[in-house]
Parts: C-alpha cells; structure tokens; sequence
C-alpha cells in the first residue's frame, strides 16, 4: 500500500522565520492533501493540491504529482502556526497520511 | 463549510463490550472515512464508503465494521471492544463522487477508553 515520509518531524522556529515541510509518496497517486491539526486535535484542511502550486495567505503548497512529492511553505511564522501539519495522498477514494510535523514557534 | 459531526465525543468503554461511533454529514458529500490516530502511527484508515450501501476494508479493519445506511450517515461499530483499540477516532467525508478523492472535512474525533 502507500507509504507517506513527511520531513522534518518536528520543527523550532523564531517568529519571523520560514519554514518547509516535506512528504513524498512510495507509489502513484491523485489525491494529494494538507491539514493543520491544532494542539486541541481537531483537523483542518489547508489545502487540497493534486497538482501545481497553491496560495493561502502566508501559506504555498507545491505538488509534484509525477514526483511523487508535495511541500508545504510558511512565510513569516507566528506563533499561532504552532500544531501538527499532516500530509495526505492516494487513490481511488482511499487516501493514506504521513505521520506529521509538528511545528513550534516561539516569539 | 463542511459540517461533520461525531458522537460521542467521549466514551469509557469495558473489554468484551460493544461500542458504536456515529458520524454525521450534512453536505451530501458521496465519500466517508472513520481513521483512528495514535501516538507515533500518525492517522490510519479503518474502513470507508463510496455512498449509501456501501463500505470498503482500510488499512486496519481487523476488529472493526462499517455501516453506512444513508448518505448522512456512517457509523463504525467495535462488536468486542479490546484495551488496544483505546484511540481517538475521526470521521471524514469528501466531495469527489465515484472513486475519486476530493477534499476531505473532518469531524472534531470521538476519545474511545476500554478498560
């Protein structure tokens, strides 16, 4: 089945600072989606990018579909950004998630 | 915006004993998850449905069903509840139709104890 790498696993930032997250996929997909998980554990999605770059504010995902990869840019952190980040990905309604970053910016 | 909701949101549940989570979609999205997330294994894929009907085997159904009577509705069902299935659980549905996957809105999770 699909494997999901997301990198790093955790990350400290100062405020101010920007940030790039990782995931790469072991087989084809899609489907390829990111989450900001709060540290209360309720998920929401960033965005949904099968393919090409997207803007959100302060946030760029970038997808590589024939790659196999995504990455997820912060510009300027605060820290309200502190959480989990979540990368998803797959196929045929079935989408398989990486194990997270978890994310911390301290002012 | 999406609107899942999960109940109970917290359950307390004895080993041997049957638990029902229930999830509600008020989107008419055609596609529902149930995953469970635990420390250092990240959110896994329990079962999932395409639509009223049906249900389809995740990556970890062992000791798990699915039913899914209505488009609204989907609900994961723990016929024997066992200490390791101690978790959180969240429901997900998507608004892609068929077999695709869109983009998925989750519920706020449901915190499964078995004693």
């Amino acid at each position: 089945g699909q494997q999901v790498q997301q990198s790093p696993a955790s990350l400290v930032l100062q405020e101010g600072e920007n940030a790039e997250l990782q995931c790469n996929f072991s087989t084809s997909l899609n489907s390829m989606q990111w989450f900001y998980q709060r540290p209360g554990g309720s998920l929401v999605s960033l965005f949904y990018n099968p393919s090409g770059t997207k803007h959100s504010g302060r946030l760029t995902s970038t997808t590589v579909i024939k790659e196999r990869r995504s990455s997820l840019h912060i510009s300027s952190s605060q820290t309200t950004d502190s959480g989990t980040y979540l990368c998803a990905g797959g196929s045929n309604a079935k989408l398989t998630f990486g194990k997270g970053t978890k994310l911390s910016v301290k002012s | 915006e999406a609107a899942v909701t999960q109940s109970p949101r917290n359950k307390v549940a004895v080993t041997g004993g049957k638990v029902t989570l229930s999830c509600n979609q008020t989107n008419n999205h055609n596609n529902m998850y149930w995953y469970r997330q635990d420390t250092g294994h990240g959110l896994r894929l329990i079962h999932y449905s395409y639509g009223a009907g049906s249900t389809e085997k995740g990556d970890i159904p062992d000791g798990y069903k699915a039913s899914r009577p209505s488009q609204e509705n989907f609900s994961l069902i723990l016929e024997l509840a066992t200490p390791s299935q101690t978790s959180v659980y969240f429901c997900a549905s998507g608004d892609a139709g068929g077999g695709a996957t869109g983009q998925l809105y989750f519920g706020e999770g449901s915190k499964l104890t078995v004693l």
